[in-house]
């Protein structure tokens, strides 16, 4: 059974980098697939952040792509995100997850609270 | 890119069918037949219960069904058990290589 497991600091000041990474395990990260950042304010609805394939082409939502890097290390069977700037609508629930292609998100981390406060 | 439009919320007695829409565009939902739908219970990472518009993952119960007219997607519970209240995402890919998710729909069991 595939495993994804989020990992990184809780609490993040504002202006400054939120970096997490999601480590696979049980499988490959190296497959046809993709492996996505999704986020969650408390008390409020999904928002995709963005995706990268092994090979590291990556794709991110508009509304935030000019903050987020997401970057793939198939040594580690690991993908990472970054998010520069941070503020204090950036506190959410950040999951990592792996989609089959268009067809969904079938395996989830279990989420990872990121506060951004001073 | 805007969420898709579901509604708050959307309530049922046991053994009743409900149905909750997705409404989008026809950059999105209207435009491919890559929309999945998630259950979330609280303080759980989301499930996903439908992808294709209208696929079961194994092991999701047949009374989830999926279908989609024109920009509106829909999920359909039927036999409404109580185990089903929990909150339920719809997701489509755009055609700016993204993926957009839906508002969210709390479904309340009477």
């Amino acid at each position: 059974q595939l495993h994804l497991q989020e990992s990184g600091p809780g609490l993040v000041k504002p202006s400054e980098t939120l970096s997490l990474t999601c480590t696979v395990s049980a499988g490959s990260i190296s497959s046809s697939f993709f492996w996505d950042w999704i986020r969650q304010p408390p008390g409020k609805g999904l928002e995709w952040i963005g995706s990268t394939s092994y090979s590291g082409t990556t794709y991110y939502n508009p509304s935030l792509r000019s903050r987020v890097t997401i970057s793939v290390d198939t040594s580690k069977n690991q993908f990472s995100l970054k998010l520069n700037s941070v503020t204090a609508a950036d506190t959410a629930v950040y999951y990592c997850a792996r989609r089959v292609g268009g067809s969904g998100s079938d395996y989830w981390g279990q989420g990872t609270l990121v506060t951004v406060s001073s | 890119q805007s969420a898709l439009t579901q509604p708050a919320s959307v309530s049922g007695s046991p053994g009743q069918s409900i149905t909750i829409s997705c409404t989008g565009t026809s950059s999105d939902v209207g435009g491919y037949n890559y929309v999945s739908w998630y259950q979330q219970h609280p303080g759980k990472a989301p499930k996903l219960i439908i992808h294709d518009v209208s696929n079961r993952p194994s092991g999701v119960s047949n009374r989830f069904s999926g279908s989609k007219s024109a920009n509106t997607a829909s999920l359909t519970i039927s036999g409404l058990q109580a185990e089903d209240e929990a909150d339920y995402y719809c997701n489509s890919y755009t055609s700016s290589d993204t993926y957009v998710f839906g508002t969210g729909t709390k479904v309340t069991v009477l």
